[in-house]
């Protein structure tokens, strides 16, 4: 079974551009949640897709939105962007979401897009 | 909002047993304790799960005592390739995950 994908991993933008990310799940997860990852602040929650609703958002600006398609893919956008966002945005899928901490519902982590911010 | 406290770094020496306790006052009684662990440029990975008691896999073993309020990561032995960081994980129920900053395990040979 393929693991989670995200493209591209690697991105370079200037301040006030816009960055789209994608992340493609595990086949069969329906729930798709997107990180931010900076050395400062550890892993903070951004939000999670389930069957296309966004269900549960974290604490960042709505500069930073997101989506998932029916096939579960997602993507996520960052607007103008800021130098503060330059970070690792990891993305990852489970069967029930990020919430549900019961057994076998385990998330998998793709290895994330480094946004680098000039 | 459910918060989980760790120790921000730990060392030790190469065959040590480590030992990462982390406390959850808030959790809630449905909710199972999961840790992952993370190396440098990559995605966290799930390393071990539970809810009570004791379990134990072929990479680590968890505690739980009976108030569930703290969890203690064990891992045996370990090696310079055990060089990450752990997050505790306990969402606390319909809320928002939180991973936090985890536990920088620095094994030195």
């Amino acid at each position: 079974k393929a693991g989670v994908t995200q493209t591209p991993r690697y991105l370079i933008k200037t301040r006030g551009q816009q960055v789209t990310l994608s992340c493609s799940p595990i086949s069969g997860h329906r729930s798709v949640s997107w990180y931010q990852q900076t050395p400062g602040q550890g892993l903070q929650f951004l939000f999670e897709y389930f069957s296309e609703t966004q269900r549960n958002k974290g604490n960042f600006p709505g500069r930073f939105s997101g989506r998932q398609f029916s096939n579960s893919r997602s993507e996520m956008n960052v607007s103008t962007l800021e130098l503060g966002d330059s970070a690792l945005y990891l993305c990852a899928s489970s069967l029930a979401g990020p919430n549900m901490n019961t057994p076998n519902n385990e998330q998998f982590f793709g290895p994330g897009t480094r946004l680098t911010v000039l | 909002l459910a918060k989980t406290t760790q120790p921000i770094s730990m060392d030790s020496y190469e065959g040590q047993e480590v030992n990462i306790t982390c406390s959850h006052n808030n959790i809630a009684t449905n909710d199972y304790i999961t840790w992952y662990q993370q190396f440098p440029s990559q995605g966290p990975r799930f390393i071990i799960q539970g809810y009570k008691t004791k379990v134990t896999n072929e990479v680590a073993s968890l505690f739980i005592p009976a108030d569930r309020k703290s969890s203690t990561l064990s891992l045996p032995r370990v090696s310079l390739s055990d060089t990450a960081v752990y997050y505790c994980l306990s969402s606390g129920g319909y809320q928002k995950v939180t991973f936090g900053i985890g536990t920088k395990l620095q094994v030195i040979p």
